[in-house]
């Protein structure tokens, strides 16, 4: 079975900014990916950036970037420079490596970015 | 030039009553997903299907059903609609490869029963 543990419910960070969202796992598969989904207010999910276990280097995505430490089992969201439109609940989220693999989410951090 | 899209968007019913949401995907997907939000945000799967092949059902009831006419489409019928069936369902689709299985999410349904 897979879990994933998103232990803030709640962060503030000023504009302009870096924030660190913080993502646990843990899972028995070999092989998985994991995943930042953010869900703005009006309600869709939107794909952020992707970690493969077996990649070597963190994944960044413009102001997006993944801490992976695989052997703390954790996948930390990192966002530079907060912008107002960051405002958002972010989900991190993993699936075993292969074809129609569900996603396991978190519970999900509400991120406020204040002026 | 929309990837996922659900219809309708929002759902307002009585009790007992029977619903179907509708999801369209035209990334060229083989692999679509049925998701429930419930009202803490909590997000879990319910229906996959690869190839209009059903591939996961969770522990789901059975008034619950999903149908794949096509790969690109994957439909969801509610019978006897519940107060707890009240949740926003997303549908998501995936390339179906062994690497990567990002999963692209349709904007959501809003179910609301009274």
């Amino acid at each position: 079975a897979q879990k994933i543990t998103q232990t803030q419910p709640g962060m503030f960070v000023q504009e302009k900014e870096a924030v660190t969202l913080d993502c646990t796992y843990d899972t028995s598969d070999p092989s998985y990916g994991l995943f930042w989904y953010k869900q703005p207010s009006s309600g869709e999910m939107i794909f952020l950036i992707y970690q493969g276990s077996y990649d070597q280097q963190n994944a960044t995505e413009g102001r997006y970037s993944l801490n992976f430490q695989k052997a703390r089992k954790s996948a930390n969201l990192v966002i530079s420079a907060s912008q107002l439109g960051d405002s958002a609940m972010y989900f991190c989220a993993m699936a075993r490596t292969g074809t129609a693999s569900k996603l396991t989410f978190g519970t999900g951090t509400r991120l406020q970015v204040t002026l | 030039d929309t990837a996922v899209s659900q219809t309708p968007k929002y759902l307002v019913t009585q009790m007992g009553n029977d619903k179907s949401i509708k999801c369209e995907q035209n990334l060229g997907h083989d692999t679509m997903y049925w998701y429930k939000q419930d009202s803490k945000k909590f997000l879990k799967i319910m229906f996959s299907y690869n190839n209009k092949e059903l591939i996961i059902n969770e522990t789901v009831p059975n008034r619950f059903s999903p149908k794949s006419p096509d790969k690109a489409h994957l439909n969801l019928h509610i019978n006897s609609l519940e107060l707890g069936d009240s949740a926003v369902y997303f549908c998501a689709s995936s390339q179906g490869g062994t690497l990567g299985e990002t999963q692209y999410f349709g904007p959501g349904t809003r179910l609301l029963v009274l």
